[in-house]
């Protein structure tokens, strides 16, 4: 059974810096791009970053460009998304996302999210 | 940037009957090498993560019910409910995966009439 579980997420200031992790089980881990979704409260979703499984190409929204950094571990399964130079605007649940055939980046797992809040 | 406009906004409809939303690509997403449509669509329940129903713009998910489909080409999308039932109250998502950014339409609230 795959299965998403992100962590990491919690209250900081404007500024400020989190990490997010996404452990993945479930599934050949090493072969799937995997992106990080957000939704921030009552809204609609938007894509932020992707992380290619082969050659390890990365994609980022516009909106987090320069700020968010998307990595993986391989040996342990596992997505991260290092947040720096938070804004108010970055507050959404965070979702990490498997893709359902590599290289199409359309999502049929989904972990449950992880709460980012920033605010003063 | 591929902008995904999803039509109506919300929409109510009685139990049984047929539940049908838009969804509109600002260009297309048909990949001409392969024929396929990069477009795919999701249902979101109150405090649950995204579910992918349609892949493909036709293809259903393994599990979901068949009264789900996808249909369209080029630009213009429809996912259709055949037949309405009570768990299928949620917001619906269309998305593109055919360049990034990729995109999401603002959602489409289903309701029971």
């Amino acid at each position: 059974e795959v299965q998403l579980l992100e962590s990491g997420g919690g209250l900081v200031e404007p500024g400020g810096s989190l990490r997010l992790s996404c452990a993945a089980s479930g599934f050949t881990f090493s072969s799937y791009d995997m992106s990080w979704v957000r939704q921030a409260p009552g809204k609609g979703l938007e894509w932020v970053s992707t992380f290619s499984a082969s050659g390890g190409s990365t994609y980022y929204a516009d909106s987090v460009k320069g700020r968010f950094t998307i990595s993986r571990d391989n040996s342990k399964n596992t997505l991260f998304l290092q947040m720096n130079s938070l804004r108010a605007e970055d507050t959404a649940v965070y979702y990490c996302a498997k893709d359902f055939s590599s290289g199409y980046y359309c999502f049929d797992f989904w972990g449950q999210g992880t709460l980012v809040t920033v605010s003063s | 940037d591929i902008v995904m406009t999803q039509s109506p906004d919300s929409l109510a409809v009685s139990l049984g009957e047929r539940a049908t939303i838009n969804c509109k690509s600002s260009q297309s997403v048909l990949y001409s090498t392969n024929n396929k449509n990069y477009l795919g669509w999701y249902q979101q329940k109150p405090g649950q993560p995204p579910k992918l129903l349609i892949y493909w713009a036709s293809s259903r998910e393994s599990g979901v019910p068949d009264r789900f489909s996808g249909s369209g080409s080029g630009t213009d999308f429809t996912l259709t409910i055949s037949s309405l039932q009570a768990e299928d109250v949620a917001v619906y998502y269309c998305q593109q995966y055919y360049s990034t950014p990729l995109t999401f339409g603002g959602g489409t609230r289903v309701e029971i009439k």
